[in-house]
């Protein structure tokens, strides 16, 4: 079954533990990107990769990382997080950036 | 700045009636229009997609109007079903010189409840 998986789907945490969410894809993509959601914002784009060891950032990428290593695999890192991080993360891949995106089922984060 | 917006936090339509959601951008740049309709506990899932060269585009029971000049585009889903309760959000990207759809900005979505 094609499909984004992400991990955690939930996880707290305190302000400064460092922390890495997932996201992997089967497709084959090229295009990856993360996204997250809050309240009355919708849904911002924090950074994104056109291929491998190719990545840049969205419209709000400070406090966070991201890799691209392989072709399947685009994991975001938190550093050192903050309760202003706490939100509803989404990981979304496609076969070239000018076709419509794939969304993983999301991973809510809370930082205390 | 809010470049793409969604004025109506919520929407409630008749069963089999015509739901009509509503977006509007600021960025003349943009070209390129996407609707997402998501779930509770899922990810949004792509829906329908519009170029500015083009005013309307169909599928199915969903159709997307562009208006440029008003810089306004909807969503017609018609008739109306009890699966289509979501939440709807648009997207706009400026596929500029050879770059896609990389940075989508989205709307804060409209909720929309089909009701039996």
């Amino acid at each position: 079954e094609a499909q984004v998986t992400q991990n955690p789907r939930y996880l707290i945490t305190v302000t400064g533990k460092k922390l890495t969410v997932t996201c992997s894809q089967n497709m084959n993509h090229e295009y990856m990107s993360w996204y997250r959601q809050d309240p009355g914002l919708g849904l911002r784009q924090i950074y994104y990769s056109m291929n491998v060891e190719v990545t840049d950032k969205g419209d709000v990428p400070e406090g966070y990382k991201v890799s691209r290593k392989e072709k399947r695999n685009f994991p975001l890192i938190l550093e050192s997080p903050s309760p202003n991080q706490t939100s509803l993360y989404f990981c979304a891949s496609s076969s070239t950036s000018y076709n419509e995106q794939f969304f993983g089922p999301g991973t809510r984060l809370t930082v205390l | 700045d809010q470049q793409v917006k969604q004025n109506s936090p919520s929407l409630s339509v008749q069963e089999g009636r015509i739901s009509i959601l509503n977006c509007d951008y600021t960025n003349s740049m943009f070209d390129y229009f996407l609707w997402y309709k998501k779930y509770p506990a899922e990810g949004p899932t792509f829906l329908i997609s519009i170029s500015s060269i083009k005013d309307k585009n169909e599928d199915g029971r969903f159709t997307v109007f562009l208006n440029k000049s008003a810089k306004h585009l909807s969503l017609h889903i018609v008739p109306s079903q009890p699966g289509d309760s979501a939440v709807y959000f648009c997207a706009a990207s400026a596929r500029i010189s050879n770059f896609g759809n990389e940075k989508l900005t989205f709307g804060t979505g409209t909720r929309l409840t089909i009701i039996p």
